[in-house]
């Protein structure tokens, strides 16, 4: 049971550049979620995925779009990267979107040049 | 505009002792209340969940939560070096939105051996 997982664990990209952000979990999950985490700002939504086939914007959405593939996999995407972009982005499920308890993946460390 | 607050510390405590970390909530009619811990370079880590008032006990672990004052708290009794981390206060938004969380930015805590 290896939770929720995410590939790559570190990227470097030039600004306008694309790549995209795997994220797959195996403990059946309903609700997936996508953070950045920027040193002082704390962990910001980017969108979230409350079931299979749906989508939202959360917080801060500007310059990405998602995918939920299935049940199991909900991927994150930039079309043309940014400096801005530069971040640590994490991957959380949880059962459904009114349980709560979010349970993250290890993250990736993106840096656009 | 739905606010967690923390103290950004750095706390620090001697070995042994009982350290303290606190949370503040904006919405009164937030439900769901978690402490994650966070290791330099890591993920979130889930540890706590405390949704009524009173205390909640977990090892050396207890959350106390205090709605009428919208607080919320985490003791770590018995501290020890492998306590030191970011702790990361998140709470639901009323309603059950399915955009989940609300997490402040969290309070570093340093345990001095």
């Amino acid at each position: 049971n290896a939770g929720v997982t995410q590939t790559p664990k570190f990227q470097v990209l030039k600004t306008g550049q694309s790549m995209t952000l795997q994220c797959a979990q195996d403990m059946n999950h309903n609700s997936m979620y996508w953070y950045r985490q920027d040193p002082g700002m704390g962990l910001r939504l980017i969108y979230y995925s409350a079931s299979e086939g749906t989508t939202d914007k959360g917080e801060v959405p500007n310059g990405y779009n998602v995918s939920r593939l299935n049940k199991r996999e909900f991927s994150l995407r930039l079309e043309s990267a940014a400096p801005s972009q530069t971040s640590v982005y994490f991957c959380a499920s949880t059962i459904d979107s009114f349980a709560y308890e979010q349970y993250f993946g290890p993250g990736t460390r993106l840096t656009v040049t | 505009q739905k606010e967690v607050e923390q103290n950004s510390g750095p706390l620090s405590v001697p070995e042994g002792a009982i350290a303290s970390l606190n949370c503040t909530y904006s919405d009164r009619g937030s439900q769901s209340f978690f402490w994650y811990r966070q290791y330099s370079g890591k993920s979130p880590e889930l540890i706590m969940s405390i949704y009524s008032n009173g205390d909640k006990e977990d090892g050396r672990f207890t959350a106390q939560l205090n709605k009428a004052s919208q607080y919320v708290s985490l003791l770590i009794r018995d501290s020890q070096p492998s306590d030191s981390a970011t702790y990361l206060c998140a709470v639901n938004e009323s309603g059950g939105g399915a955009d989940g969380l609300t997490f402040g930015k969290g309070t570093h805590l340093i345990i001095q051996p």
